[in-house]
């Protein structure tokens, strides 16, 4: 069975901090991994994927993030948030054979100025 | 860009009154796909669709949902008889493929669904 769990249902940080949202799953065997955004009233949009390859994938926005296996993780970086930033966050999953999202709960992220 | 679009984008319903939620995915796309996000809670998978006939459903997706691609372009979702707990968001997602790693699911706004 898949899962995603999100750490933290909001974050703050302040302008031009770090920006870290943690997401880890649970997987019999690595899934595709994704990150999209929602800003208010509209739909989700894909921040970045994992699927293959190199571990760490970047995505739109400067928005990064980094495949772990050995702590099944796949948190989502920015080195410098900025105000347009501010939104909701999911992480998800997607089985090598399939096409089900398990989406986790998402991080709603509050930018400072 | 294309893009996948949604009407309403928010409906109010009398719980047992039957509701359609309409989509149009991304014209050259495949696969259809539903999930419903109920308030504070995780965006969840309902049904997917292909070819004319659903491909995977979740345990969500029971006799009150059906789906239907009625002409080329609409795809739409069901529900027979509302209950309040059918209260939530519901995405219309598409992509052109299915499996594999280039199967970018592309997500509509989503229609509120409110049932008094």
């Amino acid at each position: 069975a898949q899962s995603v769990t999100q750490l933290g249902s909001h974050v703050s940080v302040s302008e031009g901090a770090l920006v870290l949202l943690r997401c880890n799953y649970s997987s019999s065997v690595p899934p595709y991994l994704f990150w999209y955004v929602q800003y208010p009233n509209q739909g989700l949009q894909l921040l970045l994927k994992y699927t293959t390859g190199a571990t760490l994938v970047k995505g739109i926005n400067g928005f990064e993030a980094e495949f772990k296996k050995s702590e099944t993780s796949f948190h989502l970086t920015k080195p410098s948030a900025h105000m347009s930033d501010a939104a909701e966050y999911f992480c998800a999953v997607r089985r090598v054979t399939g096409n089900q999202f398990y989406f986790g709960t998402g991080t709603s992220l509050t930018v400072i100025p | 860009e294309p893009e996948v679009t949604q009407t309403p984008s928010h409906q109010v319903t009398q719980m047992g009154q039957e509701v359609i939620l309409r989509c149009v995915p991304i014209s050259n796309h495949l696969y259809f796909y539903w999930y419903r996000q109920i308030l504070g809670q995780k965006v969840e998978f309902l049904v997917s669709f292909y070819n004319n006939e659903i491909s995977e459903k979740s345990e969500i997706f029971d006799d009150q949902f059906s789906v239907e691609r009625p002409d080329g372009s609409n795809f739409t979702l069901k529900i027979r008889s509302t209950k309040l707990e059918d209260s939530a968001m519901y995405f219309c997602a598409s992509s052109y493929l299915a499996g594999g790693g280039y199967n970018e699911q592309f997500f509509g706004p989503g229609t509120r669904l409110t049932v008094l």
